[in-house]
């Protein structure tokens, strides 16, 4: 079983370049979340999605976009990379008010 | 603004002891709190916890929940090296948001 897919695992960018974070789960979950982790933060929600075609905001949502054309994916983009973008990015999927959410690998991003 | 706080942040205690973690926390439109271990890579589930006072066991691992005073504690019995993670603790608010504390850094030594 797959799970939840996130690629790529690592990345590193440029100030300035716009990349996709990709994520994608098997599991039919309506629940989808973007959360990036730094040091001694924890995990900050950046956007989630309760079904395709449903967005919102999470804490920390500015310099981010997300799109959920369809239950499966739920990509995050980033329009113009800073550096304090730096961070592992973790997706997550879950059926909703379960708590339970499945997270994928993580993608480690650098910014320079 | 909602908050989720642990403490400690960092523990350090030998196998075979007992350890208790603590989560508070000040949300509104609470639903549940929540409990992840995170070893190496990504969280892992394990508990989710409604109502106040009812314990919910996992071999070693207990929580409990108290609404009133807003706070879970998370107990980990004869703590073994396997132990050794970032325990996180999270809330589920009602508009489907969940939102994580720092975590709390424990390590077991041998």
């Amino acid at each position: 079983n797959a799970g939840v897919t996130q690629t790529p695992k690592f990345q590193v960018l440029k100030t300035g370049q716009s990349m996709t974070l990709q994520c994608a789960q098997d599991m039919n979950h309506e629940y989808m979340s973007w959360y990036r982790q730094d040091p001694g933060m924890g995990l900050r929600l950046i956007h989630y999605s309760v079904g395709a075609g449903i967005t919102d905001q999470g804490e920390v949502p500015n310099g981010y976009n997300v799109s959920r054309s369809t239950t499966e994916d739920f990509p995050l983009r980033l329009l113009s990379a800073a550096p304090s973008q730096t961070s592992v990015y973790f997706c997550a999927s879950s059926y909703r008010k379960t708590g339970e959410l499945f997270f994928g690998e993580g993608s480690r991003l650098t910014v320079l | 603004e909602d908050k989720v706080v642990q403490s400690p942040l960092s523990l350090v205690v030998h196998e075979g002891d007992t350890v208790t973690l603590n989560c508070s926390y000040e949300v509104t439109n609470f639903r549940s709190l929540l409990w992840y271990k995170q070893e190496k890579k990504a969280p892992t589930f394990l508990f989710m916890l409604t109502s106040s006072g009812i314990e919910k066991k996992s071999g070693r691992l207990s929580s409990i929940l108290d609404k009133k005073e807003l706070f879970s504690i998370l107990n980990i019995t004869a703590t073994q090296t396997g132990d050794s993670a970032i325990y996180l603790c999270a809330v589920e608010k009602r508009d489907d948001k969940i939102i994580f504390g720092k975590g709390t850094r424990l390590h077991i030594l041998p």
